[in-house]
């Protein structure tokens, strides 16, 4: 089946600095790929849509210069956490969208990253 | 808005006992429906969603859903749950041109 590689899986970092995230779709093109991010117990929050090519699409509430996303390729996004603060350690997790299936096709998810900013 | 409750944030149950996670969403449009399972330390893997079509919805693993309209939910179902059904179950809501909506989450803890 397909599947989408998240990478860290953990990330310890000090407050100031940033951190780059990627998730990758490993056997098939993603045109459309989503940054979600998962405080402790409470739901899955959606940050922003990136599309291949184009700016990401940020949800409400999201800071688009703090969280810096980037899909160069129909295989790879990149999330920069930027000046980390300790209010950003949080789960991040990637999911994908099989282009070739179109708008209904399901999303694919990643293991997620655990960031702690100290 | 779209918005996806669910009701049970802990669900401890027997091992071949039956066992029902609760879906309720709100919606002002035509819905597409999804359950999420976590197991433990793996990715979130679709377990079945609703189009269109027949309201009943089945996974390969023994578990449904029933996309009910008139009472706003999309229940998940199972008759006899095994020791590896044990993870966290993800419902999520999705509108035509609109981002998926998911709910807490609710635990799933099946007890020898």
């Amino acid at each position: 089946g397909a599947v989408v590689s998240q990478h860290p899986s953990w990330v310890i970092c000090k407050s100031g600095t940033s951190v780059k995230i990627e998730c990758r779709s490993l056997d098939f093109q993603a045109t459309t790929m989503f940054w979600y991010r998962q405080f402790p117990k409470q739901s899955l929050m959606l940050m922003a849509t990136s599309n291949e090519g184009s700016k990401a699409t940020y949800e409400q509430g999201v800071e688009k210069d703090k969280f810096l996303i980037n899909h160069a390729s129909l295989t790879l996004s990149t999330l920069t956490v930027t000046s980390a603060h300790p209010e950003d350690s949080s789960f991040y997790i990637c999911s994908a969208r099989d282009g070739f299936w179109g708008r209904n096709s399901p999303l694919h998810f990643g293991n997620g990253t655990r960031l702690t900013v100290t | 808005a779209q918005s996806v409750t669910q009701l049970d944030s802990q669900v401890p149950v027997f091992e071949e006992a039956p066992v029902e996670l609760r879906c309720n969403y709100s919606s002002s449009v035509s819905v597409y429906l999804f359950w999420y399972v976590q197991y433990p330390n793996q990715g979130l893997q679709l377990l079945l969603k609703y189009l269109s079509g027949s309201t009943l919805v089945e996974s390969i693993n023994g578990f449904e859903a029933e996309f009910n309209k008139s009472q706003t939910s999309f229940h998940l179902r199972k008759p006899s749950v095994h020791i590896s059904d044990t993870a966290e179950y993800f419902c999520a809501v999705s509108g035509r041109n609109t981002p998926l909506v998911f709910g807490k989450g609710t635990r799933l803890s099946v007890i020898a």
